[in-house]
């Protein structure tokens, strides 16, 4: 069966500073993946989707980037954290062509 | 531009009665819809699922009502149970392989003994 995995759960970084948040899928081949963010009391906003390696579509422009070095991996990275770049981060994967997506457990993070 | 809205931010319903969720959306591409259940601390799970070409989807307690001409679907759960607390979230896309989601705000659901 498929797994998807995204790490760390929580984080804390400082204003300034970098970050990387990777996720990674298990059980199938060739998946779309995507990067959503949830701000507090508000729904799930798209940020970044792929259809293949080195495929990014950017949702929102924004501080964040997203990179997809293989099939099964997707990154997003921030090279200078910003206070709204708090939140929660979902990394999420569907079958190519096909709905649901299905999504990781998040990373919960929190910029001081 | 909100495309998809769920305007009841809570909802608290007896065990054992019917819980009924609601979604409203804007855009009248869309032809896919999903709700989705999260719990603290944990991704969403997708629930069930509805295209434009019916009006209703059943899966076990699970039913989806789909009324295209208000816009309007709505989450039917019945009988509910405790383990039904969650943040529900409906989505839409534009057709079924669709990359694109559009969530709503969702509703938090709290299954009362």
């Amino acid at each position: 069966s498929q797994t998807i995995h995204q790490w760390p759960a929580t984080l804390v970084q400082p204003v300034g500073s970098p970050l990387s948040l990777e996720c990674t899928v298990e059980g199938t081949s060739n998946p779309n993946l995507y990067w959503y963010r949830q701000a507090a009391g508000r729904g799930l906003q798209l940020l970044f989707y792929s259809v293949g390696i080195g495929q990014i579509s950017s949702e929102v422009p924004q501080n964040l980037s997203a990179s997809r070095p293989q099939d099964r991996q997707f990154i997003l990275s921030s090279k200078k954290l910003l206070l709204s770049d708090s939140g929660f981060y979902l990394c999420a994967w569907s079958d190519t062509g096909v709905q649901p997506q299905h999504f990781g457990d998040g990373t919960r993070l929190s910029i001081l | 531009d909100q495309q998809v809205k769920q305007n009841s931010p809570s909802l608290s319903v007896q065990e054992g009665r019917i819980s009924i969720l609601n979604c409203d959306y804007t855009n009248s591409m869309f032809d896919y819809f999903l709700w989705y259940k999260k719990y603290p601390a944990e991704g969403p799970t997708f629930l069930i699922s509805i295209s434009s070409i019916k009006d209703k989807n059943e899966d076990g307690r699970f039913t989806v009502f789909l009324n295209k001409s208000a816009k309007h679907l709505s989450l039917h759960i019945v009988p509910s149970q405790p383990g039904d607390s969650a943040v529900y979230f409906c989505a839409a896309s534009a057709h079924q392989g669709a990359q694109k989601l559009v969530f709503g705000q969702g509703t938090r659901l709290t299954i009362n003994p």
